[in-house]
């Protein structure tokens, strides 16, 4: 059993087509991010989140922190081909250095 | 070009050889990471780095040896590997290890065991 839950596992869209990925866990996390990883590359950092239910925007990128810090939505607005990649979500449960990742959710957008 | 190189980029080797990866960041940071990462997999942390000083071995097989000469520098060993441990091996580093601080990953090493 995975600390973190990825869904869905793949998602292909059309280009200006909206998709939401979640992140789901038992745990409380201190803190949680999003990562972006492209073929060939390793992950990039995308966002931190800290406080239950916060809400942060990254142009057309829109993170969720769930209210009891246990899990985490990202939603892409208008999605575009250059927002195809695998999208990981990873937890700090202590505030130690031991992030816990999720599968990730692999992200097609077609043009 | 995030600051952290990985050579090689592609490496196949069989199962009785002994081969080394390295990693080099340029960014100044002080902890160092190695990553797995197989194929549906969860990312699996390693090893951890923190000045220079082993501060995590995650039950890794020995035949996985990793080496710290200073902090911009971290290798990662290997001999007598078996086909599972086929993955991408990603290395990451950050200001130090502790807190949600931000690690920058290097383009990774697909490493296949024959």
């Amino acid at each position: 059993t995975q600390l973190l839950e990825q869904s869905p596992q793949f998602l292909s869209i059309q280009e200006g087509e909206n998709l939401t990925v979640y992140c789901n866990s038992s745990s409380v996390f201190s803190s949680l991010q999003w990562y972006r990883q492209e073929p060939g590359e390793g992950p990039v950092l995308l966002v931190t989140v800290v406080t239950g239910g916060e809400v942060k925007k990254l142009k057309r990128l829109t993170f969720q922190f769930g209210d009891a810090r246990k899990d985490s939505s990202l939603h892409i607005t208008a999605a575009q081909p250059g927002d195809t990649g695998l999208y990981l979500c990873a937890g700090d449960r202590s505030n130690d250095y031991k992030l816990s990742f999720g599968a990730g959710t692999t992200v097609t957008v077609r043009a | 070009e995030t600051g952290v190189t990985q050579t090689p980029r592609h490496l196949v080797m069989g199962m009785t050889n002994k081969k080394s990866l390295k990693c080099e960041q340029h960014l100044g940071h002080n902890a160092m990471y190695w990553y797995k990462q197989s194929a549906k997999k969860p990312l699996e942390l390693m090893f951890v780095y923190n000045f220079k000083e082993q501060t995590e071995n995650n039950s890794v097989p020995s035949r996985f040896s990793p080496e710290c000469p200073n902090s911009s520098h971290l290798f990662l060993h290997l001999h007598t590997l078996q086909p599972e441990d086929s993955a991408l091996y990603l290395c990451a580093s950050s200001q130090v290890a502790g807190g949600p601080d931000e690690q920058f990953f290097g383009p990774g090493t697909r490493l296949t065991v024959l």
